[in-house]
């Protein structure tokens, strides 16, 4: 079964609202989880690394005031895309993995569209 | 971001037949990881391998870590249809690291 939850699937809304994405890992801890973005027929880009109890480390290019990332607990990590327009338009995954040298596994990812 | 060779890019195979695909890359990974994913959906991972020359099965998948840890292939026999999907290979560096994936490989199945 699924031992990480994404929530919600899928988001439709207006241009210059903020989107929340949860992602939660199940019956696991974990310190680190990472969100992805995934554009059409394109592979997985990684936008940042989320540490429990401290500050994402985001990737090159990728706005930290633009996309909010919040890792409060040791099962929940939040992504917000602030004021999103269209161009944010995309399919962000997250994963997250045990402590240890546990592969990573992903959410079942979250459509968004902004129009 | 750096990302690995994949190939092929896309495969068109009858169902029935074997299917081979590979990464490399440039720099040496400690862990290699292949997953699939469909459609509207999450990467799934397939098969994990953690040690050079390592050589994984899972059912009809077979995957196997090169010896030099810069290259990656993986297998798939006796296609079927639910083999439909893109197939992504991904590095890793150190335990719990971020991974470096692959440009991804899409297998189509016709019956």
């Amino acid at each position: 079964g699924a031992v990480v939850s994404q929530h919600p699937s899928r988001v439709i809304c207006k241009s210059g609202t903020s989107v929340k994405i949860e992602c939660r890992s199940l019956d696991f801890q974990a310190t680190t989880m990472f969100w992805y973005r995934q554009f059409p027929k394109q592979s997985l880009m990684l936008m940042a690394t989320s540490n429990e109890g401290s500050k994402a480390t985001y990737e090159q290019g990728v706005e930290k005031d633009k996309f909010l990332i919040n890792h409060a607990s040791l099962t929940l990590s939040t992504l917000t895309v602030t004021s999103a327009h269209p161009e944010d338009s995309s399919f962000y995954i997250c994963s997250a993995c045990r402590v240890g040298d546990q592969p990573q596994h992903f959410g079942d990812g979250t459509r968004l569209s902004i129009l | 971001g750096q990302q690995l060779n994949q190939s092929p890019q896309s495969m068109f195979i009858q169902e029935g037949e074997d299917v081979s695909m590979n990464c490399t890359s440039s720099s040496i990974f400690n862990t290699w990881l292949w997953y699939k994913q469909d459609p509207g959906e999450g990467p799934v991972l397939l098969i994990a391998l953690y040690k050079a020359g390592e050589l994984t099965s899972n059912g009809r998948l077979t995957a196997q870590f090169g010896i030099t840890r810069k290259d990656s292939f993986l297998n798939i026999s006796a296609s079927i249809p639910s083999d439909v999907g893109i197939y992504f290979c991904a590095g890793q560096k150190t335990s719990g690291s971020r991974l470096t994936f692959g440009e991804g490989t899409q297998l189509t199945v016709n019956p």
